[in-house]
């Protein structure tokens, strides 16, 4: 069980825009950044969001991240058959030592 | 671009001592914090700690018992130890570097990581 809850999956048509939540509390999300990453099918995981709403040089303003109190959610608007991915967010821990702790994961379907 | 690249043995036996590097390139090593992830197949994303090129380290709670991180700055690389290793330790495992202030941000870049079996 993941300290941070992301929605096992969503699904959206291409062109459409989805949102996925990340609901934590206060000793991580409350008092942390978040960031998002992006897994493609057997690739590594790549950053998309940091700072909670920040993109990284090269990520399309497609992807946009927001805050607010214990929950984050990741936002993909013009939905493409190639954001068929896993999508994690991430933040910092204090609950006993401060640690890095993940989401589940929630599996993008573009129909 | 800093790129990085994991190595070590792809098979370990139960009870033994599970040893990954990470090899930075084009860039240095200094000055940054270096993370360990890893990945069960079929499963989520687990961080297993963090070192500073000072040496100074975090680890996961639930496995800090058993791990232990080093680097080398000459050889522009970090290591993984994890001792103890059963099949549960089955994984892909990642290195990445943090990004942020004092390390409190962000994955990037990351290795295109090594599987690791742990088996007889």
């Amino acid at each position: 069980q993941s300290v941070l809850t992301q929605p096992p999956s969503v699904s959206a048509a291409p062109g459409q825009k989805v949102t996925i939540s990340c609901s934590g509390s206060s000793s991580n999300i409350g008092n942390n950044y978040v960031s998002w990453y992006q897994q493609l099918p057997g690739t590594a995981p790549k950053l998309l969001i940091y700072e909670n709403n920040k993109r990284p040089s090269g990520i399309p303003d497609r992807f946009s991240g927001s805050k607010s109190g214990t929950s984050a959610t990741l936002g993909i608007t013009g939905l493409q058959t190639g954001d068929e991915a896993d999508y994690y967010c991430g933040t910092w821990d204090s609950s006993l030592s401060v640690h890095w702790v993940f989401g589940g994961g929630t599996k993008l379907t573009v129909l | 671009q800093v790129q990085l690249q994991e190595s070590g043995p792809g098979l370990v036996k139960p009870s033994e001592t599970l040893s990954l590097t990470c090899t930075v390139s084009g860039g240095s090593i200094s000055s940054y914090y270096w993370s360990w992830i890893r990945q069960p197949a079929g499963k989520g994303l687990e961080w297993i700690g963090r070192i500073y090129t000072s040496g100074s380290t975090n680890y996961n709670p639930s496995l800090k018992s058993r791990v232990t991180m080093s680097v080398d700055t000459s050889k522009n690389q970090f290591s993984l130890k994890l001792s103890s290793v059963t099949a549960a330790d089955t994984a892909v495992y990642y290195c990445a570097r943090v990004g942020g202030a004092a390390g409190t941000g962000w994955f990037d870049p990351w290795g295109q990581g090594t599987l690791v079996t742990v088996s007889s």
